[in-house]
């Protein structure tokens, strides 16, 4: 049972392209949580998102930002026009049940490292 | 606004000491609380609390909760040099898990 997957791990980008980073949550999870983790600080909520849907985006830049976990296929995150600050680990997390019904543990991956020169 | 609060925010203690790790929280619509490993990779999870006063081991780790007092511990006895790591603690409120910004411990052969 693989665990989730992100890729890519590294993603370099200049200033005004676009990052694209994919979660593939864990076999028989249907939520998927992203985070930004800046260096020497914590976890940052961004999104929840369930199958076709997004829960909750409040932790979500309102600009350049945007996130989708369609029917079929990972959920992506997308950052538009990247500038330096953007520069961050990106982790995305899957649960198998709804977060205020779950108190259970979220399996996180391994993150997706993106470097805007 | 919700908020969780770690300390210290880094420790260095010498193999075979017992550390304590602090995390204080003010939520509202608390559900539980959650303890996570970093090692530079993904964050692997730990323990997870939801009752006062009951406490969770796992070999040298154990931790407890205080709902009251609004804190939780993390204590790791005869530390050795693969506990050296970043250990965030999490609260699921609504539909959001909350981290704090981790307490960074090296443990020194």
């Amino acid at each position: 049972n693989a665990g989730v997957m992100q890729n890519p791990r590294h993603l370099v980008r200049r200033r005004g392209q676009e990052a694209r980073l994919r979660c593939s949550p864990m076999k028989g999870h249907s939520h998927v949580y992203w985070y930004r983790q800046l260096p020497e600080e914590g976890l940052k909520f961004m999104v929840y998102l369930q199958k076709e849907n997004i829960i909750d985006e409040s932790g979500m830049p309102k600009e350049r930002f945007s996130a989708e976990f369609p029917k079929e296929g990972p959920s992506i995150l997308r950052i538009q026009q990247v500038v330096r600050g953007d520069s961050a680990a990106y982790f995305c997390a899957s649960s198998p049940r709804q977060a205020n019904t779950n108190t259970g543990e979220l399996f996180f991956g391994e993150g997706s490292r993106l470097t805007v020169l | 606004e919700d908020k969780v609060v770690q300390s210290p925010l880094s420790l260095v203690v010498h193999e075979g000491d017992t550390v304590t790790l602090n995390c204080s929280y003010e939520v509202t619509n608390f559900r539980s609380l959650l303890w996570y490993k970093q090692e530079k990779k993904a964050p692997t999870f730990l323990f997870m609390l939801t009752s006062s006063g009951i406490e969770k081991k796992s070999g040298r780790l154990s931790s407890i909760l205080d709902k009251k007092e609004l804190f939780s511990i993390l204590n790791i006895t005869a530390t050795q040099t693969g506990d050296s790591a970043v250990y965030l603690c999490a609260f699921l409120t609504g539909n959001q898990f909350y981290f704090g910004t981790g307490t960074s411990l090296t443990v020194i052969p």
